[in-house]
């Protein structure tokens, strides 16, 4: 299987742009999540999906953040408008769900600038 | 409150030293579930390892080992003859009963092991 893949890897953009990040989970799992990290807060959770459903958005930051999952093996991370402090690597991670607490596999994440 | 606290930052080694990464958690729940994740210098993240809190047995995988006390709510990991590959950020997480499949990470501890 080829893992969490995650596109860009890298983006560069400037203030006020839309930036779009797209995930495709491993085939058959059924959870998808959207991380941040930053030196400041570490890693944490955005969005959680369970059979595509958005199950849990409460760690998105404002309504510039919104996060689609239309089949189970996509999903986008999108911010509009991207602001410096949304700079951060943005990582997808999907799962098994099925009786509970099953690991997470990450992609490579993305690192996002905005100048 | 439920959460994961990693007190070391960071720590530093000399190669083939055994280091031992500290792990304390809080959580009301009784059924919950813990991991550890490495985070090389490459950025991405790798599972190492899951247990559950009905199993205490510590585990050891080649010069791994994980150390799970309920008693004090520690989750501890070693590492004996440490190698100037193992330099990395290792997490570790929790996931609650009642948190579906999410993960709460701890602030991670940069471990740097010089030759």
């Amino acid at each position: 299987d080829a893992g969490v893949i995650q596109s860009p890897r890298h983006e560069v953009t400037e203030m006020g742009q839309e930036v779009t990040l797209r995930c495709k989970p491993i085939s058959g799992h059924n959870s998808l999540f959207w991380y941040r990290q930053t030196m400041m807060r570490g890693l944490e959770l955005l969005i959680y999906f369970n059979n595509n459903v958005p199950i849990d958005d409460s760690g998105m930051p404002e309504d510039r953040f919104s996060a689609k999952m239309p089949n189970a093996s996509f999903s986008t991370l999108k911010i509009q408008p991207s602001e410096p402090r949304d700079s951060a690597v943005y990582f997808c991670a999907s799962s098994l769900e099925q009786n509970g607490g099953t690991e997470a596999f990450f992609g490579q994440g993305t690192r996002l600038t905005v100048v | 409150a439920q959460k994961v606290t990693q007190a070391q930052t960071e720590i530093s080694v000399v190669e083939k030293e055994d280091v031992t990464l500290d792990c304390v958690y809080e959580t009301r729940d009784t059924t919950y579930y813990l991991f550890w994740y490495k985070q090389p210098p490459s950025g991405e993240l790798v599972f190492l390892i899951r247990r559950n809190s009905f199993d205490e047995q510590n585990e050891i995988s080649g010069r791994y080992s994980w150390n799970f006390q309920k008693s004090t709510s520690s989750f501890n990991f070693t590492i004996t003859a440490s190698q100037v590959v193992d330099s990395a950020v290792y997490f570790c997480a929790l996931i609650f009963n009642n948190a579906g499949n999410m993960l709460t990470f701890g602030g991670g501890t940069r471990l740097m092991v010089k030759p």
